[in-house]
């Protein structure tokens, strides 16, 4: 079985600052990771994704994402906030090498990033 | 490209109403699946497929039914609605999930926000 777990439902920066959205994960092999960000009224849309390699992933909007395997995290990271980033956060894992390749995704975090 | 269409937006149901939710992809992908997005439960997994003629449960499959006749199409039926399926359902749909395929990040719809009465 696979869980995500996003501890924080809100989270609050001022523009500017540096923000962290927090994701752990459980899965019995290795896994993919994924973050999605939602807009009001839309769908999920994907940020970026950890699949091997180096730690630090790079995504869209200037997003990045740190990956630590004996912490099991997967956390979203932005260097500046702006206040567009203000939206619903998604963290989702599948685990490799399943036939059903389903996705687990987490209950969200809403940021805030107020001016 | 469209990516992943959902119709309709908004639909209103009385109690024991039935209803088809569509949804289509014009990016050629085999793997599609149905979300329902509930306040704080985040996205939970109704049916998915792996390919046409291929459907499976998720982890909320009561009341729904699912079929995959084509690669491009993936109807969600409710068969006898309730006020527990008050909900905003997401179609979406990837590449595949085998091999290299399962990195692959979804697409999603719009979403269909369903009220019922």
């Amino acid at each position: 079985a696979q869980s995500v777990a996003q501890p924080e439902d809100q989270v609050n920066v001022a523009e500017g600052n540096p923000l962290t959205v927090k994701c752990t994960y459980s899965v019995s092999g290795n896994p993919y990771l994924f973050w999605y960000v939602q807009y009001p009224n839309r769908g999920l849309q994907f940020l970026l994704k950890y699949i091997t390699g180096d730690n630090l992933v790079k995504g869209s909007y200037g997003f990045e994402a740190e990956f630590n395997k004996s912490q099991t995290s997967f956390h979203l990271k932005k260097p500046s906030a702006l206040v567009s980033d203000s939206a619903l956060y998604f963290c989702a894992v599948r685990e490799r090498n399943t036939n059903a390749g389903k996705s687990t995704f987490g209950d969200g975090t809403t940021l805030t990033v107020k001016p | 490209n469209a990516g992943v269409t959902q119709t309709p937006k908004f639909q209103v149901l009385k109690t024991g109403q039935s209803m088809t939710l569509q949804c289509a992809q014009d990016m050629n992908h085999e793997y599609m699946s149905w979300y329902r997005q509930d306040p704080g439960m985040g996205l939970r997994l109704i049916h998915y497929s792996v390919g046409a003629g291929i459907t499976d449960q998720g982890e909320v499959p009561n009341g729904y039914n699912v079929s995959r006749s084509t690669t491009e199409d993936f109807p969600l039926r409710l068969l006898s609605a309730a006020p527990s399926q008050t909900s905003v359902y997401f179609c979406a749909s990837s590449k595949g999930t085998g091999g290299s395929l399962g990195n692959q990040p979804q697409h999603f719809g719009d979403g269909t926000r369903l009220s019922i009465l």
